[in-house]
């Protein structure tokens, strides 16, 4: 079966430290993936898009990997800060470049000062 | 800033009752999207859409329909609501491969 996991439900580390976030699938070739951030009782927000063709992608304290033949993505927040708790979510482009989008169920990170 | 909005952001109504929720993009976005999520849980695709009078069903089972006659609007209607309806519904719109533009979604609670 078709299946997107994310490592944990929640996360817990210390403001500085890096926190990384991991993303599973099963049965899916996307063309590419996607990282977005969701705050209680609101929208999820776009953060990163990382193709299939593509290691790394980084912005700001952001990085992503991309590692089809695991069927793995990586997320890290470097220098992590308590504005950076939320949770987490990686999407799949499921029919290859048609933005057919499935979300994980995504994982709580919790910085503390 | 996302240009995505959906009315009501909050909706309590009682069983039997019809309910729309809006959904309006300012983007000129061809493909949009209707998610739904119980608290604390992960996002259902239960409808999308490609473009003017292009709708088709996600992967969640649900009693809602959608239409799209414009570009800019994607409506979800429950004829009948049930407290089983009862979550969140967010709307989304996107270009063809790239983000999502999520809106603030709509919270409906039905009695």
């Amino acid at each position: 079966s078709q299946k997107i996991e994310q490592n944990s439900e929640a996360l817990n580390i210390q403001e500085g430290k890096t926190a990384t976030l991991t993303c599973n699938y099963t049965n899916y070739s996307p063309a590419y993936l996607q990282w977005y951030r969701q705050d209680p009782g609101r929208g999820p927000v776009f953060l990163l898009l990382i193709r299939e063709n593509e290691k790394e992608k980084r912005k700001e304290r952001l990085k992503v990997t991309f590692d089809t033949t695991l069927k793995q993505s990586l997320f890290h927040i470097t220098a992590s800060q308590p504005a950076d708790s939320a949770t987490y979510l990686c999407a799949l482009d499921i029919t290859y470049n048609n933005n057919d989008m499935r979300f994980g169920a995504g994982t709580r990170l919790t910085v503390k000062p | 800033e996302a240009d995505i909005y959906q009315t009501p952001r909050y909706l309590v109504i009682g069983t039997g009752k019809k309910i729309t929720l809006e959904c309006s993009q300012t983007m000129g976005h061809d493909k949009m999207y209707w998610y739904q999520q119980d608290p604390g849980m992960e996002l259902h695709l239960i409808h999308y859409s490609y473009g003017v009078n292009s709708t088709e069903k996600g992967d969640l089972s649900s009693e809602s329909t959608v239409s799209r006659i414009r570009t800019e609007h994607f409506p979800l209607t429950l004829e009948s609501a049930r407290p089983s309806h009862t979550s969140q519904y967010l709307c989304a719109s996107s270009v063809v491969t790239g983000e999502l533009f999520f809106g603030e979604g709509s919270r409906l609670t039905v009695l």
